[in-house]
């Protein structure tokens, strides 16, 4: 079992709230993610951090920004929630040090997040 | 375009029943191939990674094979069991970038029956 943990794991919200999703690993990993991931469709990298102070926006655009102040915390916010951000949100992290090809991404075990 | 893409789409089979899902690519520059398990509600789980020399990879009840000519590669689970219902998720990484880009196949979705 990973040591990484997604809050809240289910979130409601209504248009218009800022909301911030929360990921933290306690495994020392370098390497942090975050996707989106649709019912039945492959996930999406929309940011990625290679350690502290270091974000990069990934390969499906994205209006949430995320910041890593902490190796072992990656929060993604997003300051005006709309109905097209209805995902589901999967953090994951990976050990730097190990390096291609055996580099394996633990993931989180996500947050359903439904904007009203 | 660097694709994955994963067949059948859903299966249906029954506890103890053997069971083969299909996977194809078109990344290329190739590093490595990964099949993760997803269990509704929760994050993906490595089963298994396979390197470019690799043809055979077994976890358990899991084997996953690679055929890096054709591009293909399959997953195979024996005796299935009721927890074996989950969505399998072929993962193929690149090498040309220092983050290894991954790209996700749709998974599976498998459903073990009693």
């Amino acid at each position: 079992e990973a040591d990484i943990y997604q809050t809240p794991r289910y979130l409601v919200i209504g248009t218009g709230k800022k909301i911030t999703l929360e990921c933290s690993q306690t495994m020392g990993h370098d390497k942090m993610y975050w996707y989106q991931q649709d019912p039945g469709m492959e996930l999406h990298l929309i940011h990625y951090s290679y350690g502290v102070n270091s974000t990069e926006k990934g390969d499906l655009s994205s209006e949430s920004t995320v910041s890593r102040i902490r190796t072992e915390h990656f929060p993604l916010t997003l300051e005006s929630a709309r109905p097209s951000h209805t995902s589901q949100y999967l953090c994951a992290s990976s050990d730097h040090g190990q390096g291609p090809p055996q580099e394996t991404q633990y993931f989180g075990p996500g947050t359903r997040l439904l904007v009203l | 375009k660097n694709q994955v893409e994963q067949s059948p789409q859903s299966l249906i089979i029954l506890e103890g029943k053997n069971c083969t899902l299909q996977c194809n690519y078109t990344v290329s520059p190739f590093s490595n191939l990964r099949w993760y398990k997803q269990d509704t509600g929760r994050g993906p789980v490595s089963l298994t990674i396979m390197t470019f020399s690799e043809n055979t990879k077994s976890n358990g009840r899991y084997t996953a094979t690679l055929d890096a000519d054709t591009k293909q590669s399959s997953l195979h689970i024996t005796a299935s069991q009721l927890s074996d219902s989950a969505s399998y998720i072929c993962v193929v990484s690149d090498r040309g970038s220092t983050l290894g880009r991954l790209y996700f196949g749709r998974g599976t979705q498998l459903t073990v029956w009693p």
